[in-house]
């Protein structure tokens, strides 16, 4: 069974700061690895996904992510945060394996919150 | 195109009531899911489908129940509701490819109060 950890359940930064969210993952095989983006009373959003291919993946509104299999780590940046960069973050994991369903596993999510 | 919709957007039920949440999605998706989103711990997944009349359970599927009479609509059932239901209901679907991962796309969630 796969399973996400995100770690901080609120982060907190400067307007024009790094964001940084952190997530790991376990999984009994290589897995693929999402980011989404939830803002206040909407659905989630993707943001980017990792599918073995380019191991630092990039996305929407300037964010990136690296695939570090050594660390299990799958951690989301971007370099400078804008105020419409405030939403919940949600790392999620599924299994390439056609009877997984295309299921995926998320992680508990990380609220942040951009200070002018 | 609307994507994936939800019905109802907000409801409140008295314990032991029952009621249907409705999704519907209009990109042809073979795949289709539900989940609940609760505080601090993510979304989970509640039931799911891999086509037209068929349906499998996820990680929480106790005290639910859904069907897929229709490729485009997925039915989520709580029988009698309790208030651990309490909760924000998402939907999403995603096509299928045998050799990649596809995106899966959310509704905007049902908020489900059970008192």
């Amino acid at each position: 069974a796969q399973s996400v950890t995100q770690l901080g359940s609120h982060v907190s930064v400067s307007e024009g700061a790094l964001v940084l969210l952190r997530c790991n993952y376990s999984s009994s095989v290589p897995p693929y690895l999402f980011w989404y983006v939830q803002y206040p009373n909407q659905g989630l959003q993707l943001l980017l996904k990792y599918t073995s291919a380019a191991t630092l993946v990039k996305g929407i509104n300037g964010f990136e992510a690296e695939f570090k299999k050594s660390e299990t780590s799958f951690h989301l940046t971007k370099p400078s945060a804008h105020m419409s960069d405030a939403a919940e973050y949600f790392c999620a994991v599924s299994l390439p394996i056609k009877a997984a369903g295309n299921k995926l596993t998320f992680g508990g999510g990380t609220r942040v919150l951009v200070k002018p | 195109n609307a994507g994936v919709t939800q019905t109802p957007k907000f409801r409140v039920l008295k314990t032991g009531q029952s009621m249907t949440l409705l999704c519907a999605q209009d990109m042809n998706h073979e795949y289709m899911y539900w989940y609940r989103q609760d505080p601090g711990m993510g979304l989970r997944l509640i039931h799911y489908s891999v086509g037209e009349g068929t349906t499998a359970k996820g990680e929480v599927p106790d005290g639910y129940n859904v069907s897929r009479l229709k490729k485009q609509n997925f039915l989520l059932g709580l029988e009698s509701a309790a208030p651990s239901q309490t909760s924000v209901y998402f939907c999403a679907s995603s096509t299928f490819a045998p050799d990649r991962q596809e995106t899966q796309y959310f509704g905007p969630g049902t908020r489900l109060l059970v008192l």
